[in-house]
């Protein structure tokens, strides 16, 4: 079964820092990882999304990285800005014949500080 | 493109009454919709699979006649919370699948906050 964790749950940082999101996941047989941003009481936002065949998407100051061996994702925000506080949820998307499923990580909450 | 739209954003009812979540995708077709739940702080519960035309797929542990799933078009996926109490008070979001020109990613309703009192 496949099980998806984010760490850390929470991080606070001051305006202006680099940082990194970690989502590690147990079945590499992914079709996708995607990133999304929920700010509080709101809908899903997506980020960027990974095929399984690709190492890394960029946006902007975004940067998602994938390896899959190893079960591992990591989202890489540069020179973050209070705009940028929010809950940050990695989900992989099983194959179509497991049903196509996104499995979700529990989420990082950031809050950047100026 | 790929935009979902759900309605209505926040519903407050009473107590053993029935409500109605629609999710619309704008500008794409969507054979397949999902319904998830969400506690405070806590991640997505994935409810339900919504197929166009057939029975929605329930994951373990979700009532089927309390959550009633209707996918009767290729745009258009409701959820009936039927005889609501106040512990089905949640957020609830749907999603599609968007087309190939999006990558197949998916994409995410702005979500309905239900309170039942």
């Amino acid at each position: 079964k496949q099980e998806v964790t984010q760490i850390p749950a929470a991080l606070s940082v001051p305006e202006g820092e680099n940082l990194v999101l970690n989502c590690s996941f147990t079945d590499s047989a992914i079709y996708n990882l995607q990133w999304f941003r929920q700010d509080p009481g709101k809908g899903l936002t997506s980020l960027l999304l990974i095929q399984s065949s690709q190492r890394e998407q960029t946006s902007g100051r975004l940067n998602a990285s994938l390896d899959k061996s190893s079960g591992r994702s990591t989202l890489y925000i540069a020179a973050s800005q209070p705009g940028d506080s929010a809950t940050y949820l990695c989900a992989v998307r099983l194959w179509n014949n497991q049903g196509g499923k996104l499995i979700f990580g529990q989420g990082t909450e950031l809050s950047v500080k100026p | 493109g790929a935009v979902v739209s759900q309605h209505p954003s926040w519903v407050i009812c009473k107590s053993g009454t029935s409500v109605k979540i629609e999710c619309r995708s704008l500008d794409f077709q969507a054979t397949t919709m999902f319904w998830y739940r969400q506690f405070p702080k806590q991640s997505l519960m994935l409810m339900a699979t919504s197929n166009e035309g057939s029975k929605a797929t329930y994951e373990q542990g979700v009532e089927k006649d309390k959550f009633l799933i209707n996918h009767a078009s290729l745009t258009l996926s409701t959820l009936t919370v039927t005889s609501a109490h106040p512990e089905d008070s949640s957020f609830y979001i749907c999603s599609a699948r968007a087309p190939r020109t999006a990558n197949y990613g998916y994409t995410f309703g702005s979500g309905t906050r239900l309170t039942v009192v």
